[in-house]
């Protein structure tokens, strides 16, 4: 079975401070993805990647950004934490390109920042 | 610009019951769809993957229909049980990397 596991189930921050929020898979996953997911907006990428060291935007990127420097592991970094980013977030990975491929998400981390 | 509803937000059914949740999607050039199941405070469980050339996957008490042309699919529960009780969601890969969600069905089965 695909596993995808994040580092924190649950985390208390303070505003300003720099926050990581590392995701783990174990399938050999080309793509990987941070989603954050509030109350009546949905799920909303954040950043994407698809291959080492590469990354996307996705449609809230501001305030974020994140690292890939190994195939099997993909962080998020807010760099200066605010109460506007507490919420759900949602690491996901899948393989290659196209039809076939099939996500993974991992348990979340819910944020809090105080 | 793909956008993907989900009616009803909310249902709640005897246990026993069949039921139907529905994903509408406005542009039909999709690679896949996936059902996606979620309970509260947790991260999503995928249930079913329909690729583009299919029709339908059944996996268990789950089946998932996909009609391209009319914009819509289905996730039918045969038999629901209180354990079912959660949020279903549909995503759509909508270009080679990008999935866009549904905002849910909330689904409560009541013993």
């Amino acid at each position: 079975d695909v596993k995808v596991t994040q580092s924190s189930r649950y985390l208390v921050k303070r505003t300003g401070e720099k926050v990581f929020l590392e995701c783990v898979q174990d399938m050999d996953h080309e793509n990987m993805f941070w989603y954050r997911q509030d109350p009546g907006l949905g799920l909303r990428l954040i950043y994407f990647s698809y291959d080492v060291k590469m990354k996307e935007k996705g449609d809230i990127p501001e305030g974020y950004s994140v690292s890939r420097e190994k195939k099997e592991r993909f962080s998020l970094i807010l760099e200066s934490a605010s109460t506007n980013q507490t919420s759900m977030y949602l690491c996901a990975s899948s393989a290659g390109t196209g039809g076939i491929t099939e996500a993974f998400f991992g348990q979340g981390t819910r944020l809090t920042v105080v | 610009k793909q956008e993907v509803t989900q009616i009803p937000a909310a249902l709640s059914v005897p246990e026993g019951e069949n039921l139907v949740l529905n994903c509408s999607f406005t542009d039909s050039a999709i690679y896949n769809l996936q059902w996606f199941r979620q309970d509260p405070g947790k991260g999503l469980t995928s249930l079913l993957l329909i690729q583009s050339s299919q029709r339908e996957q059944t996996s268990g008490r789950l089946n998932a229909s996909l009609d391209k042309s009319s914009g819509r699919s289905t996730l039918y529960i045969a038999a629901s049980q209180p354990g079912d009780s959660a949020t279903y969601l549909c995503a759509l890969l909508s270009g080679t990397y990008k999935y866009i969600f549904g905002t849910g069905t909330r689904l409560k089965v009541l013993a």
